[in-house]
């Protein structure tokens, strides 16, 4: 079936430290590989995607990468800074356009 | 930059009562999704909507639950008689902007509580 497993569900870091969360997918078909950052009370905010045909992407301070043979992708924050401290998901389509979620992480930066 | 809006952002109401959720996407876009999130879980995806009907649906969506979109602006979500599990927060999601199909835009969310 379609399935999302996300690792660690918490995780503290001191500022200024990188923060890695790991994701694995179900099924080698998935093509799209979103990642969302949730605050309190809010919706879930798109922060960075990436596609099955490249391996890795970045943004400033935000990167993923992607294994397909693996099937896992991951999330890399460096220089971390008080804002980042959310939930954030992991999330992969299969075959049609639903988002499959992973369970999330609590991700806490210590001052 | 454009965003999705929800109204309201708080619902309460009794058990066996209706409620619709309401939703404007982002202009432009085609392609439609209602989520929930029970508290301290994780997002579950409801239906996705499309062209005027719905393309895809999961087991949480039943005969209890329907969609439309009433205008050119508006996609509701409608709950016809709400039992106690139904309270969660209910986030409904657009896509499909210059072939983006699948990069989801989420709305801040209906926080609903059934008594």
């Amino acid at each position: 079936g379609e399935n999302v497993e996300q690792h660690p569900s918490t995780l503290s870091v001191q500022e200024g430290d990188s923060a890695v969360i790991k994701c694995t997918y179900s099924d080698s078909a998935s093509n799209y590989f979103p990642w969302y950052k949730q605050e309190l009370g809010k919706g879930p905010q798109l922060i960075i995607d990436i596609r099955s045909n490249v391996g890795e992407k970045k943004d400033q301070r935000i990167a993923v990468t992607l294994n397909k043979t693996a099937k896992h992708f991951s999330l890399h924050i460096t220089e971390t800074q008080p804002e980042d401290s959310a939930v954030y998901f992991c999330a992969a389509t299969f075959s049609n356009e639903k988002l499959t979620f992973g369970t999330g992480t609590r991700l806490t930066i210590i001052p | 930059e454009p965003e999705v809006t929800q109204t309201p952002s708080h619902q309460v109401t009794q058990m066996g009562q209706e409620v619709i959720l309401r939703c404007v996407p982002i202009s432009n876009h085609l392609y439609f999704y209602w989520y929930r999130q029970i508290l301290g879980q994780k997002v579950e995806f409801l239906v996705s909507f499309y062209n005027n009907e719905i393309s895809e649906k999961s087991e949480i969506f039943d005969d209890q639950f329907s969609v439309e979109r009433p205008d050119g602006s508006n996609f509701t979500l409608k709950i016809r008689s709400t039992k106690l599990e139904d309270s969660a927060m209910y986030f409904c999601a657009s896509s499909g902007r210059q072939g983006k199909k699948e990069t989801q835009y989420f709305g801040p969310g209906t926080r609903l509580l059934v008594l």
